[in-house]
């Protein structure tokens, strides 16, 4: 079975500066895909973030970029030039390529981001 | 669309009460899936349906049942509520494997007494 780590329980940073959230995950496949999603105190899940294993390159969407190492089994989110409403609770999903009903999360990281 | 829809949002339980948590998508998608989430914890797997008819058992499955008789629904039955089901319900759907999102419904807080 799958599982994914979280290190950080919480972490915190300055508006305006990069803060980097750390992801492990555990897996004997070789086809998958990573997830980061946002959970916000109205504890909708948010998808910030996704990684094809195929793909070498690090996934980019605008602040938001991945550190993806495979060999590692390392997942790593960037978020640049921190904002107040980027304060949530983060969480790293794992889901092998033939299974789509399947996720495996991580515990999560709350973010705070002080002005 | 409205997208994923839960219901109740919120509900409290006596121990050994039944209760069914709904589900529906309008999106057409053939996954759905229902995690549960405990204080300080990530998402948990309890049960899963990868189409209209078909179902599956996630990582807790224990004390829960599901059914799929429609691609639009998927409940969740509580057979004998217990204290240890005092959790956050959420239910996702995805229109198919890998690299497709999964969009979750707003979640169902769940306490039992």
């Amino acid at each position: 079975a799958q599982t994914v780590t979280q290190s950080q329980p919480e972490m915190s940073v300055q508006e305006a500066e990069t803060v980097t959230l750390s992801c492990t995950y555990d897996t004997s496949e070789s086809d998958y895909y990573l997830f980061w999603y946002k959970q916000p105190p109205s504890r909708q899940m948010i998808l910030v973030i996704r990684q094809e294993a195929y793909k070498q390159q690090n996934a980019t969407e605008n602040r938001f970029s991945v550190n993806f190492q495979k060999a590692a089994k390392s997942f790593s989110l960037k978020i640049s030039d921190s904002q107040l409403g980027d304060a949530a609770m983060y969480f790293c999903a794992y889901r092998s390529m033939g299974n789509a009903g399947k996720s495996t999360f991580g515990d999560g990281t709350t973010l705070t981001v002080k002005p | 669309n409205a997208g994923v829809t839960q219901t109740p949002k919120f509900q409290v339980l006596k121990t050994g009460q039944s209760m069914t948590l709904q589900c529906a998508q309008d999106m057409n998608h053939e996954y759905m899936s229902w995690y549960r989430q405990d204080p300080g914890m990530g998402l948990r797997l309890i049960h899963y349906s990868v189409g209209a008819g078909i179902t599956d058992q996630g990582e807790v499955p224990n004390g829960y049942n599901v059914s799929r008789s429609t691609t639009e629904d998927f409940p969740l039955r509580l057979l004998s509520a217990a204290p240890s089901q005092t959790s956050v319900y959420f239910c996702a759907s995805n229109s198919g494997p890998g690299r497709y999102e999964q969009y979750f419904g707003p979640g169902t807080r769940l306490t039992v007494t």
